[in-house]
């Protein structure tokens, strides 16, 4: 998977707890991206990252943050969970040629 | 928006035979991506055609960009049984807003 791991890979949780998934790399790649993944939907983009501390909003950021204070992680938190955001979540990495490499994705169900 | 649409949504074919997947899109693109899914695992980036090609080939695979109708397919041959997996498009902005949006897939299953 590119030298791309997200962690952890599968998580349960209660409504209202915060979560925290990381995603972290070994490529030195510029970019990075979250997308959560539903039935029906496809894959939709949470958040992303042009640089260290350097993020922007996507198709579906409300109610979730993310932070990145080193070039290799990158992570997104749900302040307080809820049940709409059971998904399985990707983290992607790109050069900005816009090819994207994927990690192997996190399973989040939350109760 | 300029959200990929992938048509169909699932598809069945003998091993052997080929298999296309097409894509349709709303705005003026910089490039258009294909990705493959296994069951359970991220996506994999098979090719980019850019704006101003019509036709790319990588191994068994072939994609063609029409932009004046603004779709493109996907084509596959001679599959095979590793071939089942899902089949995203995935599309560039011209304006290169840093993003690219997926379209929601064509399921693909490779019967034996």
């Amino acid at each position: 998977d590119a030298g791309i791991t997200q962690s952890p890979r599968h998580k349960v949780t209660e409504t209202g707890t915060p979560v925290t998934l990381r995603c972290h790399q070994t490529e030195n790649h510029r970019y990075m991206y979250w997308y959560r993944q539903d039935p029906g939907h496809g894959l939709r983009l949470i958040h992303y990252s042009y640089g260290v501390k350097d993020t922007d909003k996507g198709e579906v950021s409300d109610g979730y943050s993310v932070s990145r204070s080193k070039t290799e992680d990158f992570l997104l938190t749900l302040e307080s969970a809820t049940s709409s955001q059971t998904s399985v979540y990707f983290c992607a990495i790109s050069t900005g040629e816009d090819t994207q490499y994927f990690g192997p994705g996190t399973r989040l169900t939350v109760l | 928006s300029q959200q990929g649409e992938e048509d169909p949504q699932a598809l069945s074919i003998q091993e052997g035979e080929n298999a296309t997947m097409n894509c349709s899109y709303k705005t003026s693109i910089n490039n258009l991506q294909w990705y493959r899914q296994n069951s359970g695992r991220g996506l994999v980036h098979l090719i980019l055609i850019r704006s101003n090609e019509r036709e790319k080939h990588s191994g068994r695979l072939r994609v063609t960009l029409d932009t004046s109708k603004k779709s493109s397919s996907l084509l596959i041959t001679a599959s095979r049984a590793a071939d089942t997996a899902s089949y995203f498009c995935a599309t560039v902005a011209m304006n290169r807003d840093d993003k690219i949006i997926f379209g929601k897939g064509t399921r693909l299953h490779i019967l034996p």
